[in-house]
């Protein structure tokens, strides 16, 4: 099946900093989501990206599906940034089921 | 417009015991699906619903089972709990099936077996 891998997968930043995140797969897709999963647990959707590039606010991404990756750019970084993002993908098969990458793991000091 | 709602949000059980955990998809969403975090499995599928039929399940043993009712709500169901069942168990609701459209999720149920 489809492969899902994030990097980096932990980040360490201080506050005002820009970062990117990548997401590669093996396979093509026809769509692509971010996620930020908050310290409760909620996966908070950020981007559903199948191709082209998409901004809100601080947060953009960028999908190039024929060289099967994905980018998320977070600028000025904030604590509240912190916690882990996920990509994913949907399984081949015309299924609902997402694969998901292991995530990176963000943690921004003030 | 209201979200994905799971509940309970926490639970605490027994080896042995069995547990059922629901999740209400957002308004007009008829696709369902479930997910179980661990931190040494990372987010797994479970399984997938749409028109009260599972459409695909993922690799866990039957005592994981489900099911999706006439209004789309869902509820899945673990049986003889062990101890590494302990996770946070995440539903996700999507407009079809398909993988063609935005799934969003609930902020899930973290169930924990002693």
């Amino acid at each position: 099946g489809i492969q899902v891998e994030q990097s980096p997968p932990d980040l360490i930043l201080q506050e005002g900093a820009n970062s990117t995140l990548r997401c590669n797969f093996s396979d093509s897709v026809n769509n692509l989501q971010w996620f930020h999963q908050n310290p409760w647990g909620q996966l908070i959707n950020l981007f559903y990206i199948p191709s082209g590039t998409k901004q809100n606010g601080r947060l953009s991404a960028t999908t190039v599906a024929t060289e099967r990756y994905s980018l998320l750019y977070i600028s000025s970084s904030q604590t509240t940034d912190s916690g882990v993002y996920f990509c994913a993908v949907p399984a081949q098969g015309g299924s609902e089921k997402l694969v998901f990458g292991k995530g990176t793991k963000l943690t921004v000091n003030p | 417009k209201a979200g994905v709602t799971q509940t309970p949000r926490y639970l605490i059980k027994t080896r042995g015991q069995q547990v059922t955990l629901s999740c209400s998809p957002i308004s007009g969403h008829r696709s369902v699906s479930w997910y179980q975090q661990t931190p040494g499995q990372g987010l797994q599928f479970l399984f997938e619903y749409f028109s009260e039929t599972q459409r695909n399940k993922g690799n866990f043993p039957g005592r994981f089972s489900g099911r999706q009712f006439s209004n789309s709500r869902s509820e899945m169901n673990v049986s003889t709990l062990e101890l590494g069942d302990s996770a946070l168990y995440l539903c996700a609701s999507s407009l079809v099936p398909g993988g063609n459209t935005e799934a969003f999720f609930g902020q899930g149920t973290r169930l924990t077996v002693v």
